[in-house]
């Protein structure tokens, strides 16, 4: 069966730092990945999506970026975190018409 | 492009009552619907979502909603929530056009608290 592993669950980094946030997928091949950030009192705002390794669509202009470096990891980052950078992010992959998420990294960007 | 209003940010109801969160979308092409739960500090779930056929989708724990072309909306409804059922859940619409980029977007969520 198909999961999918981000991490790590919370974090807390101060302004001007860097980020690392990684999402793996196992049990599928080729998967559309999806990037989301949930800030506080807000919906989900898609960031980035790739069809496959070293695509990455970006959605919303920002201080982050995305790469897939291989077919089932795809990583979020930042050269240096802003205040408004905080939120839920929610890594997803996709099957037909359905996404499957998750289970979230809490960021703090203090 | 298409867009997803979810009308309701915040919904109180007491435990066994009903509930129905709103829905309305915008697209000028036709489009899937879905409905995703998100429970505390957790990833979003699928509920249910409609494709194709009957207009009434049944989902899991007991939700239901129902496609309204002519008023492009896209309800959800439960007749008797639990406590368990204290989420937010976000409306989402996926264009049924096969092209690359082809995604999700979701609207702005709705908060469920339901008092015992």
């Amino acid at each position: 069966s198909q999961t999918i592993h981000q991490w790590p669950a919370t974090l807390v980094q101060p302004v001007g730092s860097p980020l690392s946030l990684e999402c793996t997928v196992e049990g599928t091949s080729n998967p559309n990945l999806y990037w989301y950030r949930q800030a506080a009192g807000r919906g989900l705002q898609l960031l980035f999506y790739s069809v496959g390794i070293g695509q990455i669509s970006s959605e919303v202009p920002q201080n982050l970026s995305a790469s897939r470096p291989q077919d089932r990891q795809f990583i979020l980052s930042s050269k240096k975190l802003l205040l408004s950078d905080s939120g839920f992010y929610l890594c997803a992959w996709e099957r037909g018409e359905k996404l499957f998420f998750g289970s979230g990294t809490q960021l703090s960007v203090l | 492009a298409q867009s997803v209003t979810q009308l309701d940010s915040q919904v109180p109801v007491f435990e066994e009552a009903p509930v129905e969160l709103r829905c309305n979308y915008s697209s000028s092409v036709s489009v899937y619907l879905f409905w995703y739960v998100q429970y505390p500090n957790q990833g979003l779930q699928l509920l249910l979502k409609y494709l194709s056929g009957s207009t009434l989708v049944k989902g899991i724990n007991g939700f239901e909603a129902e496609f309204n072309k002519s008023q492009t909306s896209f309800h959800l409804r439960k007749p008797s929530v639990h406590i368990s059922d204290t989420a937010e859940y976000f409306c989402a619409v996926k264009l049924t056009i096969k092209a690359a980029g082809n995604k999700l977007t979701f609207g702005g969520g709705t908060r469920v608290l339901v008092k015992p």
